[in-house]
């Protein structure tokens, strides 16, 4: 069974911190993805990395960097975390494909910022 | 743009009673259509998806859901519902994007089954 773990399931950071959340995937998956999960909002995309050192936009990027040095690790960095990230945290994963394999998640990660 | 719809986002039902949420798409390519659900306290995963075939699709714990084509839909389904249906669902569609494809999630809905 594919495992996708994320570092913490709770954080507490401050305004102005730099925050970093890692997630490790054991399948040898290429595909990776961060999104925040706000309620009424469903998932939204932050960054999605397709390759080790590949890394593309979402929908929602402002605020926030990656970083994939290696394939099984994506970070989701905070420079100067802010309240409005206070937020769930998701990571996925999944293999190449023609679009029809599903995502894999992580327990999630639940940020305050304070 | 591509965008995925819900319905509701809060359905209210009774033990045994019949479910149907309602999704909608909006993408001009190849569908790959995926339901998920997150219960309580844990992660999502994998209802059921529909990427070809028969548009009448099955998934786990008696849930199903149909494509319809024309009408850009991809409603899910289960003719009795149990307490433990209680979650969190999401329907998503697989878009193009570059180097693959990302996934379109909608707002999600939250069923609630009374015992």
């Amino acid at each position: 069974d594919v495992k996708v773990t994320q570092s913490s399931r709770y954080l507490v950071k401050r305004t102005g911190e730099k925050v970093f959340l890692e997630c490790v995937q054991d399948m040898d998956h290429e595909n990776m993805f961060w999104y925040r999960q706000d309620p009424g909002l469903g998932l939204r995309l932050i960054y999605f990395s397709y390759d080790v050192k590949m890394k593309e936009k979402g929908d929602i990027p402002e605020g926030y960097s990656v970083s994939r040095e290696k394939k099984e690790r994506f970070s989701l960095i905070l420079e100067s975390a802010s309240t409005n990230q206070t937020s769930m945290y998701l990571c996925a994963s999944s293999p190449v494909s023609d679009g029809n394999q599903p995502q894999h998640f992580g327990d999630g990660t639940r940020l305050s910022i304070l | 743009a591509q965008s995925v719809s819900q319905h509701n986002h809060h359905v209210i039902l009774s033990e045994a009673a019949s479910l149907e949420l309602g999704c909608n798409y909006s993408y001009g390519g190849t569908v790959n259509l995926f339901w998920y659900v997150q219960y309580p306290g844990q992660h999502l995963q994998l209802l059921l998806k529909y990427f070809s075939g028969d548009p009448l699709v099955k998934g786990i714990k008696g849930f199903e859901a149909e494509f319809i084509k024309s009408k850009f839909s991809f409603n899910l389904r289960k003719p009795s519902v149990q307490w433990s249906d209680t979650a969190e669902y999401f329907c998503a569609v697989n878009a193009q994007s570059t180097g693959g494809f990302k996934t379109i999630f909608g707002a999600g809905t939250r069923l609630f089954v009374k015992a």
